[in-house]
């Protein structure tokens, strides 16, 4: 089976712009999670998706939003973006009851 | 204070060492994950454990759900062992939202 693939890898954007990143997971899985990972915070839980709804959401600003379509593919997006949010970004898929399994991530560079 | 503390936050040993990673959580946990994170980013998934023992080659995972701790251990350790070591908590019925710690830098000197 392929594994969970995120694109694009790296990403390079300015303050006040959006960027969305995608996240295809494994074959069969349906719920697909979002994490933040930053040098100062660590890692942090965003979203979890499952059959197209979110069932959970951590503690970040209405600028994150994601969304899943109904081939269980994942997209997060972030609007007017801040130096802050300058991140690796990974998603997991999980099938009922299993571990996660984790994306390469997103570098995301806000300038 | 942190729902999952983990230590030591560094860890330097020599190849084929044991070595014990601890992890300490203040919350009601649904499963108690441990991660390994290479340079670079990737993230594997080594343990999901919500009692007892894992035991997976040279990678043993124990877990006290009175106590709230678990530990990680590896026996005689190597070099490509070196990778930070992530606890995760999953709680409120979900598996699928993480409370990470902070993690554990390993480096394993040959």
């Amino acid at each position: 089976k392929a594994g969970v693939t995120q694109t694009p890898r790296y990403l390079i954007k300015t303050r006040g712009q959006q960027v969305t990143l995608s996240c295809s997971p494994i074959s069969g899985h349906r719920s697909v999670s979002w994490y933040q990972q930053t040098p100062g915070q660590g890692l942090q839980f965003l979203f979890e998706y499952f059959s197209e709804t979110q069932r959970n959401k951590g503690n970040f600003p209405g600028r994150f939003s994601g969304r899943q379509f109904s081939n269980s593919r994942s997209e997060m997006n972030v609007s007017t973006l801040e130096l802050g949010d300058s991140a690796l970004y990974l998603c997991a898929s999980t099938s009922r009851g299993s571990e996660q399994y984790f994306g390469p991530g997103t570098r995301l560079t806000v300038t | 204070k942190n729902e999952v503390e983990q230590s030591p936050q560094n860890l330097t040993a020599q190849e084929g060492e044991f070595i014990t990673i601890n992890c300490s959580y203040s919350v009601g946990i649904s499963a108690l994950h441990w991660l390994q994170q290479h340079p670079g980013g990737g993230i594997v998934s080594l343990f999901m454990l919500s009692s007892g023992k894992k035991k997976h080659g040279r990678l043993i995972a124990t877990i006290n759900i009175q106590e709230k701790h678990s530990s990680l251990h590896i026996t005689a350790s190597h070099p490509r062992d070196s990778a930070v070591y992530i606890c995760a908590v999953s709680s409120g019925g979900s598996n699928y939202k993480l409370t990470f710690g902070k993690g554990t830098l390993l480096t394993v000197n040959p």
